[in-house]
């Protein structure tokens, strides 16, 4: 089937608005990871979902970021009240589980916060 | 703490080997990935180490140290389509289920 996918793949916003970027797993993986990467450096790790609950939320840098995964599959990053230091591109992968744990990512959400 | 270090910038010429080194320090260990990102794409999975010693992969090949913290890879028969960013990421246990990636190197083929 198809990879990782991501929604919208561009978002402009004002500072200080509410946004919502969309993660279509690996149908069947049972791993998500959020994470956002700013222009030459490696990604950043937000949170980790097994199944429908968080496992790891320990990279979300304030209580203005949060996520959910309700069914087991797709996930959606919040932010609230975005600031231009948000401004990155957001990257989703999925990783089978059952001790296989290579991540396949999403092309990734480019946040734009002006 | 958490640290990955990798060379920040590499060159070599179409058909050579090189290698792309990476340290880390971490509390836990569970496993070392490496990834190819090209400029404005994702990054894509190329190996894992979770042992000592070596894995390979076709012109690629990924070599463990778990005592020095210590890997490297190894691409083989250089092509101008491996220009690209390599990421180091390390699963780390005592920092639940997370990876930490390290900077990247940015390799650049040259013909």
């Amino acid at each position: 089937g198809a990879g990782v996918s991501q929604t919208p793949s561009n978002k402009v916003t004002e500072k200080g608005k509410y946004v919502e970027l969309r993660c279509d797993p690996i149908s069947g993986h049972t791993a998500l990871y959020w994470y956002r990467q700013s222009l030459g450096q490696g990604p950043e790790f937000l949170i980790y979902f097994q199944g429908t609950g968080a496992a790891d939320d320990s990279g979300l840098p304030n209580d203005r970021f949060f996520a959910v995964r309700p069914e087991g599959s797709v996930s959606t990053l919040k932010i609230q009240r975005t600031e231009r230091g948000d401004s990155a591109v957001y990257l989703c992968a999925s990783s089978p589980g059952q001790g296989r744990l290579e991540q396949y990512f999403g092309p990734g959400t480019r946040l734009t916060v002006t | 703490g958490q640290n990955i270090d990798q060379p920040t910038e590499m060159t070599a010429t179409e058909g050579a080997i090189v290698q792309i080194n990476c340290t880390y320090q971490t509390s836990g260990f569970n496993g070392l990935f490496w990834y190819q990102q090209h400029a404005g794409e994702a990054p894509t999975f190329l190996s894992y180490n979770v042992l000592d010693g070596l894995e390979e992969k076709g012109r690629f090949s990924s070599f463990l140290s778990r005592s020095k913290g210590y890997s490297y890879l190894l691409l083989k028969e250089l092509q101008m389509k491996d220009s690209a960013s390599y990421l180091c990421a390390v699963r780390d246990d005592n920092y639940g289920q997370n990876f930490v990636f390290g900077p990247g190197t940015r390799l650049s083929v040259l013909p």
